[in-house]
């Protein structure tokens, strides 16, 4: 099955300086590749995502960027924000049973500390 | 609100109880999924279901028992847990089929088992 790695598992910036969060996975099969935000007793929750034809994706602040034979991918947060920290979640997904029914595999997270 | 919606938000139960997660979703996907969030292990599959099929056990324990009746609809039946169960159990819904389809996440129930 997939196997998501994500470095670092604890990550504290400054105020208006980036972040860079770091995921590999092991299923070369593997074609969506979403981020997703959790803040403090709230639900995980999308801000981007990326599919295996495309290398980058950027929405304002936020960039995602996949590279498919190395199988690692980035996400990175410009100009970061107290609003910005949280619990931030990588995954890749995989057909475990064959059947067409895709689901994710998650990373074990990395908590951003944005230091106002 | 996302359109899944678990219930309930808390419990307490102790280790000889019977109890029920609940969730719902009203945003016409085929496929709903168990998560259980804890320190150890932040996002952990355990159920996948796929048009009310089962495809998916993660090699979750018997005293955890999910139902779907229908592709709305998911129950996780709780029996005779330990207090290691103790976590955060989210549900979760997509168009599996697409491959790449954003999940979407209930609040959650946490549970505490005493």
């Amino acid at each position: 099955g997939e196997n998501v790695e994500q470095h670092p598992s604890t990550l504290s910036v400054q105020e208006g300086d980036s972040a860079v969060i770091k995921c590999t996975y092991s299923d070369s099969a593997s074609n969506y590749f979403p981020w997703y935000k959790q803040e403090l007793g709230k639900r995980p929750q999308l801000i981007i995502d990326i599919r295996s034809n495309v290398g980058e994706k950027k929405d304002q602040r936020i960039a995602v960027t996949l590279n498919k034979t190395a199988k690692h991918f980035s996400l990175h947060i410009t100009e970061t924000q107290p609003e910005d920290s949280a619990v931030y979640f990588c995954a890749a997904n995989e057909d475990r049973s064959g059947a067409g029914s895709y689901q994710l595999t998650f990373g074990k997270g990395t908590k951003l500390s944005v230091i106002p | 609100e996302t359109g899944v919606t678990q219930t309930p938000r808390h419990l307490v139960m102790g280790m000889t109880n019977k109890k029920s997660l609940k969730c719902e979703q009203h945003l016409g996907h085929n496929a709903m999924y168990w998560y259980k969030q804890s320190a150890k292990k932040p996002l952990e599959l355990m159920f996948v279901y796929n048009f009310k099929e089962q495809t998916e056990n993660n090699s979750v324990p018997s005293r955890f028992s999910p139902e779907c009746p229908n592709s709305s609809h998911l129950f996780l039946h709780l029996h005779t847990l330990q207090p290691e169960d103790s976590a955060l159990y989210l549900c979760a819904s997509s168009q599996a089929l697409t491959g790449g389809a954003e999940a979407f996440f209930g609040q959650g129930t946490r549970l505490t088992v005493v």
